[in-house]
């Protein structure tokens, strides 16, 4: 079954660094996402992208968070100046639809020291 | 807005008994309803979902989910629980505007006691 796939599955940075998660989502489908998930707390809506813009982001997706695809394959999130609060898990995940069941990448870890 | 409650966020049942995970939600139209599963150091895996018509809904491993309109509630079931099902379960609400945004709860930890 097709899956998405997500690197790194860990990441340490410093703090101030620029990071990128990457994601590779199930090929046909359209609508794109990431969420957050800090360590001990809810799964956190971050961004959703479709036809190539954003469709919608929270207010947790400040100026310091932006995301591309860069081609037919891939879809990035940057944290261009990261802060110890950024650590967390980051999933990515797509549909083909907008109400058909999102399917998620196990997720990267990152860690900002 | 849409909202999700669940309630414990840690339920402990012992190897063949009843699994019953608690989900509320709010919301200003009909709602589609998930709950997905995650295991350690692994994404979030859909185990059922409820669109539209029959309220009873069966998903994956065992585990089935009813919509209760007068409830608004979206409680999880299991009818004897099994070692692997120990794990991380999320209920989740679709946002009504058409981003596909799913609202999750806080999440419920199953431990399944031998």
């Amino acid at each position: 079954e097709p899956e998405v796939t997500q690197t790194p599955s860990h990441q340490v940075t410093q703090m101030g660094q620029e990071v990128i998660l990457r994601c590779v989502p199930i090929s046909n489908h359209l609508y794109f996402y990431w969420y957050r998930q800090i360590l001990g707390q809810k799964v956190e809506f971050l961004v959703s992208f479709y036809n190539n813009e954003i469709s919608e982001k929270s207010e947790i997706f400040d100026d310091q968070f932006s995301v591309e695809r860069p081609d037919g394959s891939n879809f990035t999130l940057k944290i261009r100046s990261t802060k110890l609060e950024d650590s967390a898990m980051y999933f990515c995940a797509s549909g083909q639809g907008p109400f058909s069941p999102l399917h998620f990448g196990n997720g990267t870890r990152l860690t900002v020291t | 807005a849409q909202s999700v409650t669940q309630l414990g966020s840690h339920v402990s049942v012992s190897e063949g008994a009843l699994v019953l995970l608690r989900c509320n939600y709010s919301s200003s139209v009909p709602p589609y309803l998930f709950w997905y599963v995650q295991y350690p150091n692994q994404g979030l895996q859909l185990l059922l979902k409820y669109t539209t018509g029959a309220t009873l809904v069966k998903g994956i491993n065992g585990f089935e989910a009813e919509f209760k309109k007068s409830e608004t509630s979206f409680h999880l079931t299991k009818p004897s629980a099994h070692m692997s099902d120990a794990a991380e379960y999320f209920c989740a609400v679709s946002d009504p505007g058409n981003t596909g945004k799913l609202i999750f709860g806080q999440g419920t930890t199953l431990q399944v006691k031998p």
